[in-house]
């Protein structure tokens, strides 16, 4: 069964940086694009940035660049997210998301994790 | 940054009923636009991609038009499992955007 497992919820404080993990399990990592989105808790959908696992070429949305990196590690199927210098509006649950066609031309998103919350707060 | 904007926000129909909703889109995304459906306390589905292909296990009662800026998601009859928030999403140019959403909500 494809799949793209999360890990848990974390609680940072102000400042702090977070690393999120996403599994890819049922299909090889390297095929597909990984995206990140993000939704803070009543808002809507945020694109972050993706990553082509096969390589680790990376593209981020302006206003994250600087403090997200995105990495994949293929010998364990696993992309991470990690977002630095952490304030109240990152405050979300982060999503990683599988492209929808292998190699990465398509940029819509058809595999969910099942998101991790994230909670900055001092 | 091409800015997506959904209406209406809020949809109250009852089961059985249609809907449309609508995205429009600041500049030309010609007919690179995707419907995603989500419920409360999961992750978005995609429902259309292309503006009107169907992903895959979606009914044939949700289907998309549009083109350029201006674009529709129609629900032909509501199912109560319909009852959710929809978003479209651009990949016309960087970065990849989203609508505010459009919440179906039970009449």
């Amino acid at each position: 069964q494809v799949q793209v497992v999360q890990s848990g919820a974390e609680v940072k404080k102000p400042g702090a940086s977070v690393k999120v993990s996403c599994k890819a399990t049922g299909y090889t990592l390297t095929i597909y694009y990984i995206h990140w989105v993000r939704q803070a808790p009543g808002q809507g959908l945020e694109w972050m940035g993706m990553i082509n696992p096969s390589g680790g070429s990376t593209t981020y949305a302006q206003k994250f660049q600087g403090r997200v990196t995105i990495t994949s590690d293929t010998s364990t199927s696993t992309v991470y997210m990690d977002l630095s210098s952490l304030r109240s509006e990152d405050t979300a649950v982060y999503y990683c998301a599988r492209d929808r066609l292998p190699g990465g031309i398509d940029y819509y998103m058809d595999v969910w994790g099942k998101g991790t919350t994230v909670t900055v707060s001092s | 940054e091409i800015v997506l904007t959904q209406s209406p926000a809020t949809l109250s129909l009852s089961p059985g009923e249609g809907a449309t909703l609508s995205c429009r889109a600041s500049q030309s995304v010609y007919s690179y636009l995707a419907w995603y459906q989500q419920k409360p306390g999961q992750a978005p589905r995609l429902l259309l991609y292309d503006t009107s292909k169907r992903a895959t296990g979606i009914p044939a009662r949700f289907s998309g038009s549009g083109s350029g800026t201006e674009f529709a998601l129609t629900i032909s009859s509501l199912e109560p499992e319909d009852f959710a928030v929809y978003y479209c999403q651009q990949r016309r140019s960087w970065p990849l955007t989203f609508g505010g959403g459009t919440k179906v909500e039970i009449k």
